[in-house]
């Protein structure tokens, strides 16, 4: 099946600090990535919509310009964020889909703490 | 009202049991269903997918969609401890690539 990692899978950083994660699709070329919060015990909330070679699509709430994504390839999405406070604290998910296809394959998450 | 209703639990079950995981939808244009498997702290994996109106088999694992009651199921029989996850199903458009519907999850306990 198609592999999608996630780097880094654990990353704790002072408050004030950004922070990038990496999402890359190891087998296959996404067209599309996704990224996805989701805290303790709750389901995924979609961040962003990410597509190679344009500006990410954000849902309502979440700011731009706190969590700014770069899709610059088609295997490569960086989700970072910036200022980080501990209510940023949660687990950060990414995923991607095969062009021409409708099924979303997700990376490991990354777990992020900010103190 | 929601794109997509899914029961949280939790769900306890013994080991052995069969175990049924439905979601109900609204949209009726909604032709791939997908159902992923969660455990703790870990990324969503994809257990089953299947287009439109039927069933689909894999192993212990059954997908089952009924379109004219806007109505799946996921069954798992002879549940083992390792089945202990979070169950997510979701739906889409087909050819929209960017619309995807979640429900929140089941959380799924089987005991041994």
């Amino acid at each position: 099946g198609a592999v999608v990692s996630q780097h880094p899978s654990w990353v704790i950083c002072k408050s004030g600090t950004s922070v990038k994660i990496e999402c890359r699709s190891l087998d296959f070329q996404a067209t599309t990535m996704f990224w996805y919060r989701q805290f303790p015990k709750q389901s995924l909330m979609l961040m962003a919509t990410s597509n190679e070679g344009s500006k990410a699509t954000y849902e309502q709430g979440v700011e731009k310009d706190k969590f700014l994504i770069n899709h610059a390839s088609l295997t490569l999405s960086t989700l970072t964020v910036t200022s980080a406070h501990p209510e940023d604290s949660s687990f950060y998910i990414c995923s991607a889909i095969i062009a021409g296809a409708d099924t979303q394959y997700f990376g490991p998450g990354t777990r992020l703490t900010v103190l | 009202q929601k794109e997509v209703e899914q029961d949280p639990g939790p769900l306890s079950v013994p080991e052995g049991a069969i175990v049924s995981l439905n979601c109900t939808y609204s949209n009726s244009a909604f032709q791939y269903f997908m159902w992923y498997r969660q455990y703790s702290r870990k990324g969503p994996e994809l257990l089953m997918y299947t287009y439109s109106s039927g069933n689909k088999e894999d192993g212990r694992f059954t997908a089952q969609v009924d379109k004219s009651s806007k109505y799946i199921s996921l069954f798992i029989r002879d549940s083992q401890p390792s089945d202990s996850a979070t169950y997510l199903c979701a739906m889409s458009v087909l050819g929209t690539g960017n619309q995807f519907y979640f429900g929140t999850g089941t959380s799924l306990t089987v005991i041994p």
